[in-house]
């Protein structure tokens, strides 16, 4: 099955550790993003990547960094730096850049729920 | 900063009524996509509509976009009990290459 997969469900994080959410995806997207949702609120884009080994900055992107080194996985790591960590974190895919200016749809994950204990 | 802003933030209706929801956005645009969510879940794709369209259909579902006033609307006709959810309008502003999620309209149908 073609799907993007983000893991783990549910995750914990003491105050002052690192941590890193995962986001692989078998669709042959180009194009890969993270946002970040607090509860009753939209989406906000924290990173975002059109190809390996390169990445922007979104809106929210201080806290966060992220690696593209293989086309299918864009890992997001949530450093200590990031003063308030505790909301749903949401990745998504698409063709991206080289399918017609963007005109395609974004797949997403199931979300991370990370709380900061 | 949010590109875009659905109105009304929430919607309660009964089944069989028509819903209606409006995105306004702030800059020009290479296409809008609207978007559903569950509690709780990721989003799922719905309708994209470009920026040289005006009207796009899908089933129970109508979009328009006016891109001289920078809105846009979804229309769910005939709505159920399964169309509660929220609903997020997504923008690729022009020239470049970001996916930006407007603040979101909750939708309730009541059967």
């Amino acid at each position: 099955d073609g799907g993007i997969t983000q893991s783990p469900k549910y995750l914990f994080r003491k105050e002052g550790q690192n941590v890193t959410l995962s986001c692989e995806q078998n669709l042959n997207h180009d194009a890969m993003y993270w946002y970040r949702q607090d509860p009753g609120q939209g989406l906000r884009l924290i990173y975002y990547s059109q190809i390996v080994n390169d990445f922007q900055k979104g809106d929210i992107a201080e806290g966060y960094s992220v690696s593209r080194e293989k086309k299918e996985s864009f890992p997001l790591t949530v450093t200590s730096a990031q003063k308030n960590p505790t909301a749903f974190y949401l990745c998504a895919s698409s063709k991206g850049r080289e399918s017609a200016f963007m005109n395609t749809e974004a797949f997403f994950g199931q979300g991370t729920r990370l709380t900061v204990v | 900063s949010q590109q875009g802003e659905e109105d009304p933030q929430a919607l309660s209706i009964q089944e069989g009524e028509n819903a209606t929801m409006n995105c306004s956005y702030k800059t020009s645009i290479n296409n809008l996509q609207w978007y559903r969510q569950n509690s709780g879940r990721g989003l799922v794709h719905l309708i994209l509509i470009r920026s040289n369209e005006r009207e796009k259909h899908s089933g129970r579902l109508r979009v328009t976009l006016d891109t001289s006033k920078k809105s846009s609307s979804l229309l769910i006709t005939a709505s159920r009990a399964a169309d509660t959810a929220s609903y997020f309008c997504a923008t690729v502003p022009y020239n470049t290459d970001k996916l930006i999620f407007g603040t979101g309209t909750r939708l309730q149908v009541f059967p």
